[in-house]
């Protein structure tokens, strides 16, 4: 199967600071990725994408960089707000598979 | 309001009685999948469908079996549930293959 994976299981943040969350890929063929926010008795819930023909891609205070020549994705998360404290992860999409990495938990102190 | 319904939340069964979680969803999405979570694993791929009849295997597919007679349906199978069966499920749908997937709230499962 493939391999996505975390830099960090956790990240702790002050509010109002930016957050940044990575994520590597080890299939270069994947051409599709999705960044998730999954809280605590939900499910995942999707926050931003992007395709493997743009590097960069911007949401409402989210930001998506894609780095395929070192299959690296990361998201940026501008003004963190308490309500931003939960797991994230990416997911990559290859040969009609999502494949997700394991998460990081994001913690925002007040 | 557009989701991903599945059913039901909890479900605590015992080894060997078969079980059916069941999935919807009202969005005309053509692609359906199922995946399983478990602490430090993330999620993990059991079955997909890229439209209705279309049914194909994922990462984890052993111990399951999924259907897709109609479009908006994707009940996950365990004929014969196992302990190691033990997990948070998740159905998720998607208009096409490569657009975002939507999530339904989970079902755990305890096998005894």
């Amino acid at each position: 199967g493939e391999s996505v994976g975390l830099h960090l299981p956790t990240l702790s943040v002050q509010e109002g600071d930016n957050s940044i969350i990575n994520c590597a890929y080890s299939n270069s063929a994947s051409d599709y990725f999705i960044w998730y926010k999954q809280e605590s008795g939900k499910g995942p819930q999707f926050i931003i994408d992007i395709r493997s023909n743009m590097d960069k891609r911007q949401g409402q205070r989210v930001t998506v960089l894609l780095n395929k020549t070192v299959k690296h994705l990361s998201l940026q998360i501008a003004a963190t707000q308490p309500g931003d404290s939960a797991v994230y992860f990416c997911a990559e999409n290859q040969s009609n598979q999502f494949y997700f990495g394991t998460g990081t938990s994001l913690t925002v102190i007040p | 309001e557009a989701q991903v319904t599945q059913n039901p939340r909890y479900l605590i069964t015992v080894t060997g009685k078969k079980l059916t979680v069941t999935c919807s969803q009202n969005m005309n999405h053509e692609y359906m999948s199922w995946y399983r979570q478990d602490p430090g694993l993330g999620l993990r791929q059991i079955y997909y469908s890229m439209n209705v009849e279309v049914t194909d295997k994922g990462d984890v597919p052993e111990g399951y079996k999924v259907s897709r007679k109609e479009k908006r349906n994707f009940p996950l199978i365990l004929e014969s549930p196992s302990p190691n069966q033990t997990s948070l499920y998740f159905c998720a749908s998607s208009l096409v293959r490569n657009s975002p997937l939507h999530f339904g709230n989970g079902t755990r499962l305890t096998v005894t």
